[in-house]
This record gives structure tokens, C-alpha cells and sequence, in this order.
């Protein structure tokens, strides 16, 4: 149980376009979702947090209008990257905390590698 | 400012022996802490956690321990196994579900 999925796995894009991707929670409903971006050989940074039905919340520094999150239902949340740059590749990584008995714990998703060409 | 630490970035271990990954923080106010496997291109994978009420949790070969008046945390495993190497993670929980995540330490055993 407790499987997130990211879709895509891995995107190249032109500079200037957006790039959508995907978290879902296969097995379990997310009231709250997460975005991390992750840097080479660095720690895991938390860019927002999203709960279902409402605004993300984004962490300071980062971007509102620029990385738009969508949390639509229990079981999917998505990131938008507007007007990518090659300063934007990294690797994207979702998480979802799950209702009740598993309210502790964050299960990540496989990540999505993005470059900017 | 990096409330969460894991000062040693890379640990070699032979295969059979026993890792012990550690992780410090400085807000007092944590009260429950995870530690996380992350192979690379994958998300990380939860391992084992621990609350403040406790000083010791144990799953399998996982064991972590958390020393509350040194604001102090390790992961041991034992024994280690080569499909451990892998980049760990410790995380403290602030809040209802934000984590803060330390650097990573990366673990290889040797065979």
C-alpha cells in the first residue's frame, strides 16, 4: 500500500514553455500533497504544500506564479512549471500524507527529472 | 539555517558489519523524526521513525535512537547488507505534516 505515482518521469522542454506534472496516490486518499525539489547531491527542498480543495501554500522564496499547484481531488495534485527556464531543470518530487493511521508519514513519489533546454 | 544535520555526506561499510547513520537538529520543539532511503533518479522511501516519547524504535535489521537532550538521532543497521548503499535521509516533523530534511549521508557496503 501507500503508492504515489509521478507523471512524467522525465521531460525536456524549450525555454519559455510550461510543463505539467502529475502526483498521484494510488491506494490512499491525500488530504495533503507535497512539492520538493531536489538539487545534485543536496537535500530535499520543500517548495508547497497542498491540501485538497484549497490554495497551496508556498514556502518562502519560491515562486507562486511561477510553479502553479492544483490539487483537485483526494488522489491528485499537480505541478505546473510556467515559462520554464534552464535555471527550473531539477528533479521534481512529490509526496502525499494520508488520512487517519497514516497521517505521520509522507510517501514520496519516483520524481520527475526536468531540463530546460 | 539548516535545523536539520547530517554531517557526514558519505560512510563506507563493509558487507556483514554495522552502519550507524547520524543526524542532529537544533529546534527542541521536534517530536517525531523519519529516516528515508533514496536511490538515485527515485523517490525516497520511508524506513522507520520515531516519536519524541520514545528512545528507541526497532524494525528488522532497522534500529533508530534518539538522544532528546543531545538533540541527536541515529539509524543503525545491522547487518549491512550491499543493497543498502543508498543516500539516507533524516527528517523531523514540524507542524501537522511538513518535514525538514537533513542533507543525506551516502552509504555504500562493500562486499
Amino acid at each position: 500500500g501507500a503508492v504515489v505515482s509521478q507523471h512524467p518521469s522525465w521531460v525536456i522542454c524549450k525555454s519559455g514553455t510550461s510543463v505539467k506534472i502529475e502526483c498521484r496516490s494510488l491506494d490512499f486518499q491525500a488530504t495533503t500533497m507535497f512539492w520538493y525539489r531536489q538539487f545534485p547531491k543536496q537535500s530535499l527542498m520543500l517548495m508547497a504544500t497542498s491540501n485538497e480543495g484549497s490554495k497551496a501554500t508556498y514556502e518562502q522564496g519560491v515562486e507562486k506564479d511561477k510553479f502553479l499547484i492544483n490539487h483537485a481531488s483526494l488522489t491528485l495534485s499537480t505541478l505546473t512549471v510556467t515559462s520554464a527556464h534552464p535555471e527550473d531543470s531539477s528533479f521534481y518530487i512529490c509526496s502525499a500524507a494520508g488520512t487517519s493511521g497514516m497521517a505521520d508519514t509522507q510517501y514520496f513519489g519516483p520524481g520527475t527529472r526536468l531540463t530546460v533546454l | 539555517d539548516q535545523q536539520v544535520k547530517q554531517n557526514s555526506p558519505s560512510l563506507s561499510v563493509q558487507e556483514g558489519r554495522i552502519s550507524i547513520l547520524n543526524c542532529d537538529y537544533t529546534n527542541s520543539m521536534f517530536d517525531y523524526f523519519l529516516w528515508y532511503k533514496k536511490y538515485p533518479a527515485e523517490g525516497p522511501t520511508f524506513l522507520i521513525s520515531i516519536s519524541s516519547i520514545k528512545d528507541k524504535n526497532e524494525d528488522g535489521r532497522f534500529t533508530v535512537f534518539l538522544n532528546k537532550s543531545a538533540k541527536h538521532l541515529s539509524l543503525h543497521i545491522v547487518p549491512s547488507q550491499p543493497g543498502d548503499s543508498a543516500v539516507y535521509f533524516c527528517a523531523a516533523k514540524e507542524g501537522t505534516y511538513k518535514y525538514i530534511f537533513g542533507t543525506g549521508t551516502r552509504l555504500k557496503v562493500l562486499a
